[in-house]
C-alpha cells in the first residue's frame, strides 16, 4: 500500500523567508507525485506535479519541487514566501498499482507573518 | 483547467435525516469520481470511488449503506449521507481525474461540502 508522510504539521515564518516542506512516500514502483494547496475557505488547487522526466518541477506561484527517487522524497520549496502563501499544503501520490487513487499526506499548515 | 462543481457548499441537518451532495464535472466527462472526507486539521481520507454505470468501491471501514454513492451519468456523481449523526459532521470533497483510466492525469477537486449534523 502506498502512504505519504509530511514531516511538519505547522510552519511559521516571516515574509521573504525561504520555505521547504518535506514529503516522503512509501511505494517503490512508478508513481505520480503532486503538491496541492488549500487556501483558507477555498478548495484544493494543484501547485505542481511530477509524472516523469526532469526531477526538478516548476509549479505556479514560484513553487518548485524535487523528486529524489532514491530517497522516496518530493520536497516542496519556495525561495521567498509572501503573506499570501499562508495556506495548508498537501503532498499526494498516485500509482497504477493502487488503482490510480490519490493518497494524501497529513498536510502542513504554513503561516507567513507580514 | 477542468472544473468540478460541488453542491451544496454548506449544509446543516438534524440527526436522523439524510443529506445529498452533488458533484458535477462541468467541461469534461468523468467516468470516475473520488469522494474524500476531511476532518478538522487532518488530511483527506478517501472514502470511495464511484464509477459511471457500476457500483462504487468503498475503502476499508467506510459503511456503504450509510454513504450511498450514485454515478448515474458521465457528469454527475452524488453522495448521500443517510441517517446522519453528529459524528458524520465533516468536510466532504469530490474529485475527478481529467482523463479516466490512465495514470498520468491530475485530479480536479470540487469546492467541498461542510456538513454539520445537529
Amino acid at each position: 500500500a502506498q502512504s505519504v508522510s509530511q514531516h511538519n504539521h505547522h510552519v511559521i515564518l516571516s515574509e521573504a523567508a525561504s520555505l521547504e516542506l518535506g514529503c516522503n512516500y512509501s511505494y517503490g514502483g512508478t508513481v505520480n507525485l503532486f503538491w496541492y494547496v488549500q487556501y483558507p475557505g477555498q478548495h484544493l488547487q494543484l501547485l505542481l506535479k511530477y509524472f516523469s522526466g526532469d526531477p526538478l518541477v516548476k509549479g505556479i506561484k514560484g513553487f518548485e519541487a524535487e523528486f529524489i527517487k532514491s530517497k522516496f522524497s518530493f520536497n516542496l520549496r519556495k525561495p521567498s514566501v509572501q503573506w499570501s502563501d499562508t495556506a495548508e499544503y498537501f503532498c499526494a501520490v498516485k500509482s497504477k498499482a493502487a488503482g490510480n487513487k490519490l493518497t494524501f499526506g497529513g498536510g502542513t499548515r504554513v503561516l507567513v507573518k507580514p | 483547467g477542468a472544473v468540478v462543481s460541488q453542491h451544496p457548499s454548506r449544509v446543516i441537518c438534524k440527526s436522523g435525516t439524510s443529506v445529498k451532495i452533488e458533484c458535477r464535472s462541468l467541461d469534461f466527462q468523468a467516468t470516475t469520481m473520488f469522494w474524500y472526507r476531511q476532518f478538522p486539521k487532518q488530511s483527506l481520507m478517501l472514502m470511495a470511488t464511484s464509477n459511471e454505470g457500476s457500483k462504487a468501491t468503498y475503502e476499508q471501514g467506510v459503511e456503504k449503506d450509510k454513504f450511498l454513492i450514485n454515478h448515474a451519468s458521465l457528469t454527475l456523481s452524488t453522495l448521500t449521507v443517510t441517517s446522519a449523526h453528529p459524528e458524520d459532521s465533516s468536510f466532504y470533497i469530490c474529485s475527478a481525474p481529467s482523463v479516466s483510466g490512465t495514470q498520468n492525469t491530475e485530479a480536479f477537486f470540487g469546492q467541498g461540502t461542510r456538513l454539520t449534523v445537529v
